[in-house]
Parts: C-alpha cells; structure tokens; sequence
C-alpha cells in the first residue's frame, strides 16, 4: 500500500513562473490537507480538501494560491507569479475520513520548491 | 483547531539518556497526537492519545496528558542517534478537521 505521494520532490522556479505541485493520497483515503514549512520551521495549515470540494482554506494567501482535488486524479497546488518567499517545502497529507477525530494524518516527503 | 507549542524548542542528550519534551494547548480537545519529522522528511506518526486518556506507552515512547493543566509530555527513554528529529505535538479539537503545529521541540541525540 504505498503512502503519500507527492511530485516533483524539488522544483526549481523564476520569479513570475507558475509551480504546480502534486499529491496523490494514500489508497482509500479522501481527506487532503496541504502544509508549508519554512527552514527551521513548524508545518503551517494552508489548505483541507476532500474530493471536489475546499473544506478549509483559512491558511492559503488570498492571491496567487489556488488549491484542487478533483474527482479523478491527485490533488494540486498551484503558485502562480511565484516570489522569492514562496520557497519552501509544502507537505501534503491525506486521512481516510474527519481526522483527526478518528486517527492520524498521513504525510508525504514533500515537494521542495526554490524560486531564483 | 489549535496550535501546540512544545518545550524546550531544543534538546541535546547523550544516546542512553531520556529524552523528555512537553505540550501546552489552550482549549479542549478531542485527542492530541505527537509526530516526528527527520531532516528533509514528512512527518510521521508516532502516538495518538485520547482526552480520556492520561498515559500511552509505544514502544520506548511513553505520553502522558493532563487535561486539567492542558499539557502533554512525550518522553522518549534510552535514546539512539537515529531518535534525532523535530517533534511535534498536534491537539485536536473535536469540531476541527485540521491539525495546526507549533515550532517543535528540536532533539540531537549524541553517538
């Protein structure tokens, strides 16, 4: 059963340029949720998502963020117009059903994002 | 949801020592949950403690919880290098579907 996956694990971008970040949740699982961690950072809450729908995006900026899971597919992350302190590495997690109530989330290994 | 901030921020021990961090939170929960994170890596789970809860043991890894005074502790005994990580404590509230993180409680363990 293979966990948590997440694409590309770095991603090197030009201020200006979009990233799109990738995470495929662990088989069975329906709840998403997307962190960033700055160095030396904890993880902060960006975005909650189940299939289709934005349960809780109460930690996504306002501009330039936009976060999906679609019926079909892995959920995305998109950065548009990236800025130097958009670097950073974004986790993403996935539960089977309302964590926490009913248990742990289970994190990828993250997608490394550096913009020049 | 709510954050919890774990204490001290840093912790260096020498392997064989114990190892022992703690927790506050602010309003009630529902369960709390400690998660490591290696260098470069997600976090993984490690143990899940209920509020009815007051003690867990996984493993070297013991968790009490104190409701009353709002606070946790995870204590690791007999250390090993590879016990080296971030930890992280993460209440939960029983009407939030998200886990918010403090800055963790840093720990090196010494060869």
């Amino acid at each position: 059963n293979a966990g948590v996956m997440q694409n590309p694990r770095h991603l090197v971008r030009r201020r200006g340029q979009e990233a799109r970040l990738r995470c495929s949740p662990m088989k069975g699982h329906s709840h998403v949720y997307w962190y960033r961690q700055l160095p030396e950072e904890g993880l902060k809450f960006m975005v909650y998502l189940q299939k289709e729908n934005i349960i809780d995006e109460s930690g996504m900026p306002k501009e330039r963020f936009s976060a999906e899971f679609p019926k079909e597919g892995p959920s995305i992350l998109r950065i548009q117009q990236v800025v130097r302190g958009d670097s950073a590495a974004y986790f993403c997690a996935s539960s089977p059903m309302g964590a926490p109530n009913t248990g742990e989330l289970f994190f990828g290994e993250g997608s490394r994002l550096t913009v020049l | 949801s709510q954050q919890g901030e774990e204490d001290p921020q840093a912790l260096s021990i020498q392997e064989g020592e114990n190892a022992t961090m703690n927790c506050s939170y602010k309003t009630s929960i529902n369960n709390l949950q400690w998660y490591r994170q290696n260098s470069g890596r997600g976090l993984v789970h490690l143990i899940l403690i209920r509020s009815n809860e007051r003690e867990k043991h996984s493993g070297r890894l013991r968790v009490t919880l104190d409701t009353s005074k709002k606070s946790s502790s995870l204590l690791i005994t007999a250390s090993r290098a590879a016990d080296t990580a971030s930890y992280f404590c993460a209440p939960a509230v029983a009407a939030g579907n998200k886990l918010t993180f403090g800055g963790g409680t840093r720990v090196l363990v010494k060869p």
